[in-house]
């Protein structure tokens, strides 16, 4: 059964600091891997998708790196900001054609 | 990509009652799916929804309680049927065209049972 980690699961940071946010799965056997950002009581926004043939997916300030073979994946907060302060949630969508999703990790980013 | 309309997306409702949750998307897409998120937890998948038959439903989740309908390839509904505090929750609807393409979600719905 597949199971999704995600450490910290709360992060504090001053403005401007560069981050890494991890994400941990048990079975290997991926289609991809999805980061998503939430922000409180909203719905969910796609921020990366990374397939299990690629190695790494940038977008702006952001990257996120794949190791499918350990089952590690990090996402990358360059330079982060206030408007940074969300949940950021990873997520696998594995052979069984589900999408499982880690606990997240709340990220506070000071001014 | 596609954009995908949630509504309500916010409600109180009593405790016996039941409410319609409705995804809209701007285009046909493949999969569907609707998820439950209890206050502090992540993501939990209630069921697929199949366009022209019954969906599929995941172990803890049955028809009575959370009919869903799937008319055609842009539109889907859930409904909470005898809601109880416990079904207190954000749900979410969700899609995408393939295994290997991004997942999109709506923007959810805040339901409160009293």
């Amino acid at each position: 059964k597949q199971e999704v980690t995600q450490i910290p699961a709360a992060l504090s940071v001053p403005e401007g600091e560069n981050l890494v946010l991890n994400c941990s799965f048990t079975d290997s056997a991926i289609y991809n891997l999805q980061w998503f950002r939430q922000d409180p009581g909203k719905g969910l926004t796609s921020l990366l998708l990374i397939q299990s043939s690629q190695r790494e997916q940038t977008s702006g300030r952001l990257n996120a790196s794949l190791d499918k073979s350990s089952g590690r994946s990090t996402l990358y907060i360059a330079a982060s900001q206030p408007g940074d302060s969300a949940t950021y949630l990873c997520a696998v969508w594995g052979y069984t054609g589900k999408l499982i999703f880690g606990q997240g990790t709340t990220l506070q980013v000071k001014p | 990509s596609a954009v995908i309309s949630q509504k309500p997306s916010r409600d109180i409702c009593q405790r016996g009652t039941s409410l319609t949750i409705q995804c809209q998307v701007d285009s046909q897409v493949t999969m569907m799916f609707w998820y439950r998120q209890q206050p502090g937890q992540s993501l939990t998948l209630i069921a697929t929804a199949n366009q022209g038959s019954e969906a599929t439903y995941e172990s803890g989740f049955v028809i009575d309680k959370f009919p869903i309908s799937r008319p055609n390839l842009t539109f889907s509904t859930l409904t909470v049927s005898n809601m109880s505090p416990e079904d207190s929750s954000i749900y979410l609807c969700s899609f995408r065209q393939g295994k290997n393409t991004e997942a999109f979600f709506g923007q959810g719905t805040r339901l409160t049972v009293v």
